[in-house]
């Protein structure tokens, strides 16, 4: 398996742009999760999803924020508008289920800037 | 609220050295404890903990869990300069949807 893919790797936009992230996940895991990473706060959970379903978006900032998974092999992280304090390192994350031996796989991240 | 704090914040040594690392934590109905290593990219998964007293082993890395005190170390002994990474702790609750709730992190920096 490839593990956790996200792209793009690395976006620049301006302020007000729509943003999109895309995450795939490894196949048959059940657990996807988005985080966001800054020096001031480290790495903080957004929102996850539990066989496509949200299970918790308490730590979504803002309406500005949504994330769907229309299907086991896809997620989308959109801001919109952006700003520049959204400007950070965004991962994904999946996991095959809850239990003894079941760590989260990070994907390679997001990084991404709000001029 | 579940809370995760990480001590040092940051932490420069020396290779040779010994270094430890501290993860206390506060969680509703604790289930397990993680350690992650983050390079420049992704964070990497190092150890699981879920219970109290025993040490996970990974070469010159080692953990333990205090579940009374809530608190876990993760010892790096002899550290070379590929050890320079951040490292993060996460605990999750039962019942928690197998979300992960992460630290600062430690950022450790080894010196040749």
């Amino acid at each position: 398996d490839a593990g956790v893919i996200q792209s793009p790797r690395h976006e620049v936009t301006e302020m007000g742009q729509e943003v999109t992230l895309r995450c795939k996940p490894i196949s048959g895991h059940d657990y996807l999760f988005w985080y966001r990473q800054t020096m001031m706060r480290g790495l903080e959970l957004l929102i996850y999803f539990n066989n496509n379903v949200p299970i918790d978006d308490s730590g979504m900032p803002e309406d500005r924020f949504s994330a769907k998974m229309p299907n086991a092999s896809f997620s989308t992280l959109k801001i919109q508008p952006s700003e520049p304090r959204d400007s950070a390192v965004y991962f994904c994350a999946s996991r095959p289920r809850q239990g003894i031996n079941t760590e989260a796989f990070f994907g390679q991240g997001t990084r991404l800037t709000v001029v | 609220e579940d809370k995760v704090v990480q001590s040092p914040l940051s932490l420069v040594v020396h290779e040779g050295d010994t270094v430890t690392l501290n993860c206390s934590y506060e969680v509703t109905n604790f289930r397990s404890l993680l350690w992650y290593k983050q390079e420049k990219k992704a964070p990497t998964f190092l150890f699981m903990l879920t219970s109290s007293g025993i040490e996970k082993k990974s070469g010159r890395l080692s953990s333990i869990l205090d579940k009374k005190e809530l608190f876990s170390i993760l010892n790096i002994t002899a550290t070379q300069t590929g050890d320079s990474a951040i490292y993060l702790c996460a605990v999750e609750g039962l019942n928690q949807g197998g979300k992960l709730i992460f630290g600062q992190g430690t950022e450790l920096s080894v010196k040749p």
